[in-house]
């Protein structure tokens, strides 16, 4: 069975330009989180999604936006990149979104970097 | 703010030696997992604990979850090369569905 898949695996941009991260959950899975990685750190909650509609969101501006697709999968959209934007970008999928201990499948994430 | 505070920040021992990674809050999580991260790689869940006291055991890692669900803790018995990795505690708090991520313990396993 496919894991989590992201696309693109690297990408490389300008400051002020916007970019579109894609992921496709685990199929079944009806939940998916974005998290930012920078090099050095663990993870940071972006968004989580579920059935097309935000769960949660984390401290970051509002150039950083998500939605949900019917079928399941999701996108990632930041604006007006600026260089502290260089991170992993990670994606994870849970069968639902709920307050339980789902368990979180991550994809191997989109190495975004600014110049 | 990092609310989940992991220890110690590296590790390098040699293969047999055994180790404990700790993982500290001064917020209570309804649930806590464990990952294993490598390279170019996505985390990896190794364990979830959701009543304080527990204690789960994997093979030769241990997972213990603090009885006031703050703390959890991490001990391999003879660490291997192939434990090489990022070990990255996460909290669900209680009432949402954000996962917070601890600071990471980069682990290393020389043969």
């Amino acid at each position: 069975d496919a894991g989590v898949t992201q696309s693109p695996t690297h990408l490389i941009k300008t400051r002020g330009q916007h970019v579109t991260l894609r992921c496709s959950p685990i199929s079944g899975h009806k939940s998916v989180s974005w998290y930012q990685q920078v090099l050095g750190q663990g993870p940071q909650f972006i968004f989580q999604y579920y059935e097309k509609e935000e769960r949660g969101r984390g401290n970051f501006p509002d150039r950083f936006s998500a939605r949900q697709f019917p079928n399941y999968s999701s996108e990632l959209n930041v604006n007006a990149l600026l260089l502290g934007d260089s991170a992993l970008y990670l994606c994870a999928s849970s069968l639902v979104g709920s307050h339980s201990s789902q368990p979180q499948h991550f994809g191997d994430g989109t190495r975004l970097s600014i110049l | 703010t990092q609310l989940l505070e992991q220890s110690p920040q590296f590790l390098s021992i040699q293969e047999g030696e055994n180790l404990t990674v700790y993982c500290n809050s001064s917020s209570v999580f309804s649930s806590l997992q464990w990952y294993r991260q490598e390279p170019g790689e996505g985390p990896v869940l190794l364990v979830t604990v959701v009543t304080g006291g527990e204690v789960k055991k994997l093979k030769r890692l241990t997972f213990q979850f603090g009885d006031a669900r703050k703390d959890s803790s991490l001990h391999i018995t003879a660490a291997q090369p192939g434990d090489t990795g990022l070990y990255l505690c996460a909290g669900l708090r209680s009432g949402t569905y954000k996962y917070i991520f601890g600071t990471g313990t980069r682990l290393k396993v020389l043969a």
